[in-house]
């Protein structure tokens, strides 16, 4: 069945340095990817999504891009600001318009 | 355009009640789903509803748990005779299409549900 997943946390960064988060994926077919951030106590609020190979979603200085060679979609941002600290997910529509989620990185960024 | 509600936000039972869980989706949307998302873990999917009739309920315990969405008013997910492993937060989400390519679901609040 279809699956994600992603880099465990905690990931710990300062200020402005550089953010990976792993990200690949199984599915049959070829559909959209998302990322979705979630904030302390917060609902899950989309982040950024592709919808096709080689498209790249960005948002909020995020980017991701659609990699069906390696059926990866990694999330990176340049630059992370303390209010980047939040739970990232992973997800992809699986059959049934079920969304699969991986199983989230927490990324806590200090001043 | 308000976004997806979710009430209550906090709800605190005692093992054996019944918990409630309410969720308006966005307007226009007509697909809801309810996911589950158990302490430190991501979010597992339980149910997909559109109105009168749940598609999907692939994720649902067997037992204790139903969900529905009338024709009027939100959808509800309940549970009966609570227990501590059902304390969690409960996300319900809303699209307006389906279909893998399109379906971008939109997100509440969630409900955090305790058992004590």
């Amino acid at each position: 069945g279809d699956s994600v997943t992603q880099m465990e946390g905690p990931v710990t960064l300062s200020e402005e340095a550089f953010l990976t988060i792993n990200c690949t994926y199984t599915a049959t077919g070829y559909p959209s990817l998302f990322w979705y951030v979630q904030y302390p106590g917060e609902g899950l609020q989309l982040l950024l999504k592709a919808t096709k190979a080689d498209d790249k979603g960005s948002n909020k200085g995020f980017e991701a891009t659609y990699r069906k060679e390696t059926t990866s979609f990694h999330l990176e941002k340049g630059s992370v600001q303390v209010s980047d600290s939040a739970v990232y997910f992973c997800a992809l529509p699986a059959a049934g318009n079920k969304l699969t989620f991986g199983g989230g990185t927490r990324v806590l960024v200090k001043p | 355009n308000a976004g997806v509600m979710q009430n209550p936000r906090h709800l605190v039972r005692r093992r054996g009640q019944e918990a409630r869980l309410r969720c308006s989706p966005m307007k226009g949307h007509s697909h809801v789903y309810w996911y589950r998302q158990l302490p430190e873990e991501g979010l597992k999917f339980m149910v997909y509803l559109q109105k009168e009739n749940i598609i999907d309920e692939s994720g649902m315990p067997k037992e204790r748990f139903s969900a529905e969405f009338p024709k009027e008013g939100p959808s509800i997910l309940r549970i009966q005779q609570v227990v501590r492993g059902d304390s969690a937060a409960y996300f319900c989400a809303s699209s307006r299409l389906q279909g893998r390519r399109e379906n971008e679901q939109f997100f509440g609040p969630g409900t955090r549900l305790t058992v004590l």
